[in-house]
Parts: C-alpha cells; sequence; structure tokens
C-alpha cells in the first residue's frame, strides 16, 4: 500500500536554505504534495508537483521530484522564522479519493 | 468566501459520550473529507463524502464512527461512546467537483478530548 515516510526535525538558522526530505512507496503516484501546518491551525497546501516533471520553483521553494528513488524535497530559501511549523509530505492515493501523508517533519527557525 | 468551517473547534466529552464534529464546505464545494491526527502524527484518512453518499470510507474506524453530508446542512462526523484514543484533532477537507484531492482546503480543525 501507499506509505510516505519523513524526518521528525530539523533546525536552522534564519537566513539559511532548509531542505525537508521525504520518500514515499507509490511509483504510480501522480501528484506529490507539500503542505504546511503551524500550531493549532489547520493544513494549507504550499505546492505540488506532477509526475512528469522533476522540479517545481515557487518564489522562495524548490521542490525536487526523484522518481527513481521516490524521493520528493522540499527546499525554503532565505529561511524566516515565520516559516516555524510542521511539513507535511503528501500522495494521492490510487483512487484518487486521498491523501496519504507523512507524519511531518518539524523545522525550527532560530534568529 | 469563507473558507472550510468547522465546529466545535475545541470540544471535551467524558468516556461513553458521544461526540459530534461539524464541517460546512466552502462555498461551491460539493465534496468533503475528514482527516485524524493523531499526537505526533500525520493526518490519516478517515471518509470522503460528496452530497448524500459516501464514496470512500477505507480509513473510517468499523464501528462507533459514522459520517454523512445531507442535500442541506453541514457535513457531520459523529463517534459514539467515545475513549481516551479518540482524543484527537479531526479536519475537514473541502473541494469543488471535478477537481478531487488536488484542490483541497482544509478547515481549522475540531480538537476532541475525552476524558
Amino acid at each position: 500500500g501507499e506509505d510516505v515516510e519523513q524526518s521528525l526535525f530539523l533546525s536552522v538558522r534564519e537566513g539559511d536554505s532548509s531542505v525537508i526530505n521525504c520518500t514515499y512507496t507509490d511509483s504510480s503516484s501522480t501528484y506529490l504534495y507539500w503542505y504546511k501546518q503551524e500550531p493549532g491551525a489547520g493544513l494549507q497546501l504550499l505546492t505540488y508537483i506532477f509526475s512528469n516533471m522533476d522540479m517545481k520553483q515557487d518564489q522562495r521553494l524548490t521542490v525536487l521530484l526523484n522518481k527513481k528513488d521516490k524521493h520528493l524535497s522540499l527546499r525554503i530559501a532565505d529561511t524566516q522564522t515565520g516559516d516555524s511549523a510542521i511539513y507535511f509530505c503528501a500522495e494521492r492515493n490510487q483512487a484518487g479519493t486521498a491523501l496519504i501523508f507523512g507524519k511531518g517533519t518539524t523545522l525550527s527557525v532560530s534568529s | 468566501n469563507a473558507g472550510v468551517m468547522q465546529n466545535p473547534r475545541h470540544l471535551v466529552r467524558r468516556r461513553g459520550q458521544e461526540a459530534r464534529l461539524r464541517c460546512s464546505p466552502m462555498k461551491g464545494h460539493s465534496h468533503v473529507y475528514w482527516y485524524r491526527q493523531l499526537p505526533e502524527e500525520g493526518l490519516k484518512f478517515m471518509v470522503y463524502l460528496q452530497k448524500e453518499n459516501i464514496i470512500d470510507e477505507s480509513g473510517m474506524p468499523k464501528e462507533r464512527f459514522s459520517a454523512e453530508f445531507p442535500k442541506e446542512g453541514p457535513s457531520i462526523l459523529r463517534i459514539q461512546q467515545v475513549v481516551r484514543g479518540d482524543s484527537a484533532a479531526y479536519f475537514c477537507a473541502s473541494s469543488p467537483p471535478g477537481t478531487g484531492v488536488n484542490t483541497i482546503y482544509f478547515g481549522e480543525g475540531s480538537w476532541l478530548t475525552v476524558v
């Protein structure tokens, strides 16, 4: 079945780049997603990438997809304290009816 | 255009009571999804509904949990005879017709605490 794995914590200094990594198991996944969750709040879609793409850039965010290794990464350039949050990687299930989430990576940004 | 509205935001129930969580989707959205987030866990899919239909309930526990999305009114997630292990954040999401999970918007969640 589908499964998504992420490292649990990442700590960076303000102004540095952050790279959050994710691996997934379903090679037929057509879409992969990154969500952000701030404390006590719901999930906010940051970006998604279609499986026929290797890279997608959106302002400070860069998503890299390595289909061979089933590896997805999110790079945040010039990380700010406001980027401190939990970041979830997700893939769409085969039926297209649900998202399968990883456990989330807590990003801590120190000034 | 208001976002996905969930209420109550926080709910405390004693073991054995019933919990009812409500979700009003965004305007124009006819698809609703419920997810559960246990402490220090990611979100787990529970159920996907369209108006008056359950499309995918593969993530719903077999007992005590039910969901509906009536023709009029909000979607309801109902948990009967709650136990401590039901304590979690329950998130609702909605999407417009024809777009599926690529354009789902999450509500801010309902935090259930069972004492």
